[in-house]
């Protein structure tokens, strides 16, 4: 079945310790975003891919940052974690187009100590 | 500028009743609706989408919403509740671009008891 894939699905980093975390589809889809969700709340959009386009939202902190190296694979590499960004960090794929939904991956859960 | 608004952060049903879980959202421009499922540590799956075709949109597991302009609503219903059906449901607000740049609601707990 076609998929999106993160790993890993639980990660534990020390604050200020770089980590980075993967998604992989086989959607073969355009676009490709990472969602941050805290407990309780609704996923924030902290930037997105158009293909090589690196689209990033205005109130997304300098410590993520993101690579897409193919259209299968998007990285999200948080610099310095501080316990603040402890949360469940989302990967999404959608096709080109406003209407088209997004697709899930079950997550990574990331604890800062 | 869009947004959602979704009516009730916690909604308790009885198995078998009727589900109903409000959504209002603000768009300056027609805009495409959402219905997002998320299960205790998984990602959100796709209930649902309104995309100016027919009105009242049929999901997976028995949901439907029917978009209403007049009342700026996409309320999600279920005719009767299982005890699956609890989880986090987010509505969600997208408009006409080449990326679904999606913005949620706050979200509704469904709560299922016996």
């Amino acid at each position: 079945d076609a998929m999106v894939i993160q790993n890993p699905r639980y990660q534990v980093t020390q604050f200020g310790k770089p980590v980075t975390l993967s998604c992989s589809q086989t959607l073969n889809h355009n676009v490709m975003y990472w969602y941050q969700q805290k407990s309780s709340q609704a996923p924030k959009l902290l930037f997105h891919y158009y293909d090589k386009d690196f689209n990033n939202e205005a109130d997304t902190p300098d410590n993520f940052q993101s690579r897409r190296p193919n259209t299968s694979f998007c990285f999200l590499d948080i610099r310095s974690p501080g316990l603040g960004d402890a949360a469940m960090y989302l990967c999404a794929t959608s096709r080109v187009a406003g209407d088209s939904p997004l697709h899930f991956g079950n997550g990574t859960r990331l604890t800062v100590t | 500028a869009q947004s959602v608004t979704q009516l009730g952060s916690h909604v308790s049903v009885s198995e078998g009743a009727l589900v109903l879980l409000r959504c209002n959202y603000s768009s300056s421009v027609p805009p495409y609706l959402f219905w997002y499922v998320q299960y205790p540590n998984q990602g959100l799956q796709l209930l649902l989408k309104y995309t100016s075709a027919a009105t009242l949109v049929k999901g997976i597991n028995g949901f439907e919403a029917e978009f209403k302009k007049s009342e700026t609503s996409f309320h999600l219903t279920k005719p009767s509740a299982h005890m699956s059906d609890a989880a986090e449901y987010f509505c969600a607000v997208s408009s006409t671009g080449t990326a679904s740049k999606l913005t949620f609601g706050t979200g509704t707990r469904l709560q299922v008891t016996l």
